[in-house]
């Protein structure tokens, strides 16, 4: 079974802290996403990787950034955290062959509150 | 941009009971995937069912089943025999060509015993 791992299930930070949240997994899958997820939001992606080094902005990326230097570990930086990053952030991942019916494969979550 | 609409923030079934939620998206594309997920409290997110466009044929999973109106954009999940484990948040995903995927605003079903 697919397994993606996230360092954290919660964290708690202040304001103005530069926050890493890391993601893990163990399947060789080419691509990996960052969602936030907020009540009656639903997902937004933030960034996802189709490779290594390689990176795509998503929909929300302002305040955040995202290193990939190896296949199975994708981290999200928040640089200098503020309140309105309180949320919860789930890690996904999914083989390549853009296009395809292959799913998302998701975190547990880390549930991020910025003080 | 995609859109995908769930326009039920809530639901609720009795226990043993069926409930259809709803989804609908906007595309302009022919060929895309549409899919199930379910969340349930302070769990991990996994797929429920998954349905090609290009496929006439609704997808089954068990007791879960999909109604998908291509023509109309609707691709709404049935739950049958509905189980105290089936409650949760339910997203409605789609992905078309390309790596992204998106998500609609979630449906929260309660399930009644």
């Amino acid at each position: 079974d697919v397994k993606v791992t996230q360092s954290s299930r919660y964290l708690v930070k202040r304001t103005g802290e530069k926050v890493f949240l890391e993601c893990v997994q163990d399947m060789d899958h080419e691509n990996m996403f960052w969602y936030r997820q907020d009540p009656g939001l639903g997902l937004r992606l933030i960034y996802f990787s189709y490779d290594v080094k390689m990176k795509e902005k998503g929909d929300i990326p302002e305040g955040y950034s995202v290193s990939r230097e190896k296949k199975e570990r994708f981290s999200l930086i928040l640089e200098s955290a503020s309140t309105n990053q309180t949320s919860m952030y789930l890690c996904a991942s999914t083989l390549g062959a853009s296009g395809s019916s292959y799913e998302q494969f998701f975190g547990p979550g880390t549930r991020l509150t910025v003080l | 941009a995609q859109t995908v609409t769930q326009s039920q923030p809530e639901m609720s079934v009795q226990e043993a009971e069926t409930v259809t939620l709803s989804c609908t998206y906007d595309t302009s594309e022919s060929d895309y995937y549409l899919f199930w997920y379910k969340q349930p409290p302070s769990r991990q997110m996994i797929l429920v069912i998954r349905q090609e466009a290009y496929k006439q044929q609704n997808a089954t999973e068990n007791r879960f089943s999909v109604n998908f109106q291509k023509a109309a954009k609707s691709f709404s999940l049935k739950i049958s025999d509905s189980q105290l484990g089936d409650a949760a948040m339910y997203f409605c995903a789609y992905r078309r060509g390309g790596n992204q995927f998106y998500f609609g605003t979630g449906t929260s079903l309660t399930v009644i015993p």
